[in-house]
């Protein structure tokens, strides 16, 4: 099976853009659709891109997903940093008949 | 609206059996593979495995497998996610998922002696 890895935890002030990595340690990252999912303490996840770059109806154009297939990696983009885009983070993409989700991270707005 | 309504918290015993359920409303149930997805305290997401509600076909992480059964009700539109034998470390809040984009609220599942 393949692993997803992120950063334990990123900071960045009011107003700022964050950019999230996920890095792919085996096969290639473009074959399988990357999600991403914020979580907010004490409630359940909330999808903010799916399928590499799909925002869904309701999440601001803030946030935004790519692809590198140079560095195996996707990113999560978040611009206009809000104080309640303070969360973690977590990647997720599957192989045949296995999801995978990356360790997460843990975003703080300062 | 799409919905997914999972079961109120429970507390068990270990060696106990348990069975939580997600219930769908507002899409084609029979459309979207139904995921369920563990959250330790404290700790991140892990996938369990899905189910097929088309034709009730599972695919299991290596990680649960055969400790866990997931299962589906077509009737009711409504998945399970089944212990015969509760654990300690099974103590978690469980979360059903639909097609990468639609969570249910989550079963926090105690298991304590």
């Amino acid at each position: 099976n393949f692993m997803l890895t992120q950063p334990h935890s990123v900071s960045e002030s009011p107003g700022k853009t964050v950019i999230i990595s996920c890095t792919r340690n085996s096969g290639n990252i473009a074959n399988n659709y990357i999600q991403w999912y914020q979580q907010r303490p004490g409630s359940a996840p909330t999808t903010v891109i799916y399928e590499d770059n799909q925002r869904p109806s309701g999440v601001p154009d803030r946030f935004s997903g790519s692809i590198d297939s140079s560095s195996n990696s996707a990113y999560l983009t978040i611009s206009g940093l809000r104080t309640d885009d303070e969360a973690d983070y977590y990647c997720q993409s599957y192989n045949l008949n296995n999801n995978v989700f990356g360790g997460g991270t843990k975003l703080t707005v300062l | 609206e799409v919905q997914l309504v999972q079961s109120g918290a429970e507390v068990k015993k270990p060696g106990e059996s348990l069975r939580i359920s997600c219930q769908g409303s507002g899409y084609r149930f029979f459309d979207y593979w139904i995921s369920w997805v563990r959250q330790m305290p404290g700790k991140g997401l892990e996938w369990m495995g899905k189910v097929d509600p088309s034709d009730s076909k599972t695919n299991y992480s290596p990680s649960f497998q055969g400790h866990v059964s997931i299962s589906v009700d077509r009737s009711i539109s409504t998945a399970y996610l089944q212990w015969s034998s509760l654990e300690a470390s099974d103590t978690a809040i469980y979360y059903c998922e639909v097609g990468s984009s639609y969570w249910g609220q989550g079963t926090l599942v105690t298991v304590s002696s």
